[in-house]
């Protein structure tokens, strides 16, 4: 079965574009989350997705969005990138919403902001 | 509010050595759960293990062993006879109730075994 996928693994933007990352759960699974990782914040809860509907949403501001497709495949969006936006962001799946521990995370996408 | 520190940031170890991490939690909810994650370079998170604030038993799986002390509010975590594949950062994580928006981790203990 393949695991959790994020693409792309890499990106370089500049302040004040807007990014588009993507992921794609595990076969099966219908619940995503995503979590961003910096070295000042550490890991925090972004957003989660199951069936097409965001559940929860963390304590980011409103230029980070989210969205999921039919298939459950999920993308985030971050609008007028700042420079601490910059991060590591992780993907996790899960079959169902609050299956922490059965969700499998994604490599994640490294996002740098110059 | 719910607080994890893992006041050790980063331990190097010789192969072959015992390691353990520790975690402490603050809480005043009655039930939660306490979670440990390996991160290696490759980023992924990899769940380890989940315990329920119920459920005190230490458990031993291979080489990995989790002492969970409601009474010092800690949740350790002992890597036996290390490996080289063992480095990575561990994360310890609060949960309360359930959903990826209750999970709370703590920053981290960065672990090199050195062949």
């Amino acid at each position: 079965k393949a695991g959790v996928t994020q693409t792309p693994r890499y990106l370089i933007k500049t302040r004040g574009q807007q990014v588009t990352l993507s992921c794609s759960p595990i076969s099966g699974h219908r619940s995503v989350s995503w979590y961003q990782q910096t070295p000042g914040q550490g890991l925090q809860f972004l957003f989660e997705y199951f069936s097409e509907t965001q559940r929860n949403k963390g304590n980011f501001p409103g230029r980070f969005s989210g969205r999921q497709f039919s298939n459950s495949r999920s993308e985030m969006n971050v609008s007028t990138l700042e420079l601490g936006d910059s991060a590591l962001y992780l993907c996790a799946s899960s079959s169902q919403p609050g299956d922490t521990d059965t969700q499998y995370f994604g490599p994640g996408t490294r996002l740098t902001v110059l | 509010a719910q607080k994890v520190t893992q006041a050790q940031t980063e331990i190097s170890v010789v192969e072959k050595e015992d390691v353990t991490l520790d975690c402490v939690y603050e809480t005043r909810d009655t039930t939660y759960y306490l979670f440990w994650y390996k991160q290696p370079p490759s980023g992924e998170l990899v769940f380890l293990i989940r315990r329920n604030s119920f459920d005190e038993q230490n458990e031993i799986s291979g080489r990995y062993s989790w002492n969970f002390q409601k009474s010092t509010s800690s949740f350790n975590f002992t890597i036996t006879a290390s490996q080289v594949v063992d480095s990575a950062v561990y994360f310890c994580a609060y949960e309360k109730g359930t959903g990826a928006n209750n999970l709370f981790f703590g920053t981290g203990t960065r672990l090199t075994v050195i062949p």
